[in-house]
């Protein structure tokens, strides 16, 4: 597709599960970013890609929150023992030059997830 | 205090109407001024950005800069009821490690009523 795809676009978990949570980039997009939205709140960035190499995880909550693009474009974003703060909107974003992201980085639909 | 701050809203104006958004931040590292619309249940599409400060147009769309006051805004004109959305400010600068790290605002939820 011509855009930024995630999956599943919903995910209820209950507490303490495992998600796993899919962005497919923009073909040919360098950086690649993740974003948790809280309700009523803007997105707050998780960490950053370029390629295969993840070069910023200071927006990562805690150590239950790993993220991994081995072959340099689809990412996981995996969330380990769900907890009720989790319950977000994540959000996924790619941008063709590296490094650059504010006005060239493109939107997924994001992922909403539920955790009971 | 946030490095963003946005007032949430919601804002809820007529067709036809100017609608004025703004947002004030405190880094004055930001070099990158942007403007995102955010429909229910998707993602953030870009509207506009400037780079440092001045004022953009597009349309019925006017995107402003004022880095001596640490202010942006965003005008509306003739308001239609497609433009109900949340609108996100956000800012950004090239960081230490060489790459842009995005700060959004709250985001303001606005409302044109036909």
């Amino acid at each position: 597709g011509a855009g930024v795809s995630q999956s599943p676009r919903y995910k209820v978990a209950k507490r303490g599960q495992d998600v796993a949570l899919r962005c497919d980039p923009i073909s040919g997009h360098v950086s690649l970013f993740w974003y948790q939205q809280a309700l009523g709140q803007g997105p707050e960035f998780l960490t950053y890609f370029q390629n295969e190499a993840q070069l910023d995880k200071s927006g990562l909550p805690s150590d239950r929150f790993f993220a991994e693009r081995p072959e340099g474009s689809v990412s996981t974003l995996k969330i380990q023992r769900t907890q009720q703060e989790d319950s977000a909107v994540y959000l996924c974003a790619s941008s063709s030059p590296p490094g650059l992201a504010g006005h060239t980085q493109y939107f997924g639909p994001g992922t909403r997830l539920t955790v009971l | 205090q946030k490095e963003v701050e946005q007032d949430p809203g919601p804002l809820s104006v007529p067709e036809g109407a100017i609608v004025s958004l703004n947002c004030t931040y405190s880094n004055s590292a930001f070099q990158y001024f942007m403007w995102y619309r955010q429909y229910s249940r998707k993602g953030p599409e870009l509207l506009m950005y400037t780079y440092s400060s001045g004022n953009k147009e597009d349309g019925r769309f006017t995107a402003q800069v004022d880095k001596s006051s640490k202010y942006i805004s965003l005008f509306i004109r003739d308001s239609q009821p497609s433009d109900s959305a949340t609108y996100l400010c956000a800012m950004s600068g090239v960081n230490s490690g060489g790459y842009q790290k995005v700060t959004f605002g709250t985001g303001t939820k606005l409302q044109v009523i036909p």
